[in-house]
């Protein structure tokens, strides 16, 4: 069975500033995604980032990045230039690829307060 | 504009009630979930779906029902409401395939707040 896990429960940083969060999964499948999913306080789930595990180029999207890093089953979600509006709920996700559910694994969340 | 829809976004309901929580989609996807998130905010799958006539229990165990008799709509239903129910339940939808965004067409709804008194 396939786990996330994100071992930083809360975070914290300034505004502009860079913060790293972490995101670790295990499985046996060799064709996934991985996802980032932010969820501020109104409660709606929205996609962040996506990677695909066959692809060895990190995904980007403007201040988002990823570091995949597929043998040690890590992905860690990199935000650039904070905003305050990032403050969210962040959770990392897997889904096996080709399945035929497309069910989402979701870590615990990491809590982010970006600082004026 | 396409989008995935639930009601009510918030119920407060006495113990014992049966209930009804409503999801429907208007971007034809076949594939539907019902997740619930505690309130440690933790998400697990409790059902999900394939198409018309099509539902399974997920992840987690729940006492809940759902059905899909129509590939918009995907209730989820409670017969007798306890306080170990009291969750927010996100309902979500999926495409087939990757989708545009390359995200499997992921999208969620608002989600339901059901406090159980």
């Amino acid at each position: 069975a396939q786990t996330v896990t994100q071992s930083q429960p809360e975070m914290s940083v300034q505004e502009a500033e860079t913060v790293t969060l972490s995101c670790t999964y295990d499985t046996s499948e060799n064709n996934y995604y991985l996802f980032w999913y932010k969820q501020p306080p109104s409660r709606q789930m929205i996609l962040v980032i996506r990677q695909e595990a066959y692809k060895q180029q990190n995904a980007t999207e403007n201040r988002f990045s990823v570091n995949f890093q597929k043998a040690a089953k890590s992905f860690s979600l990199k935000i650039s230039d904070s905003q305050l509006g990032d403050t969210a709920m962040y959770f990392c996700a897997f889904m096996n690829y080709g399945g035929a559910t497309n069910k989402l694994i979701f870590g615990t969340g990491t809590l982010l307060a970006v600082q004026p | 504009e396409a989008d995935i829809y639930q009601t009510p976004r918030y119920l407060v309901i006495g113990t014992g009630k049966k209930i009804t929580l409503e999801c429907s989609q208007t971007m034809g996807h076949d594939k539907m979930y019902w997740y619930q998130q505690d309130p440690g905010m933790e998400l697990h799958l409790i059902h999900y779906s394939y198409g018309v006539n099509s539902t399974e229990k997920g992840d987690l165990s729940s006492e809940s029902t759902v059905s899909r008799i129509r590939t918009e709509h995907f209730p989820l239903t409670l017969e007798s409401a306890r306080p170990s129910h009291t969750s927010q339940y996100l309902c979500a939808s999926s495409t087939l395939g990757a989708g545009p965004r390359g995200d499997y067409g992921y999208t969620f709804g608002s989600g339901t707040r059901l406090t159980v008194v």
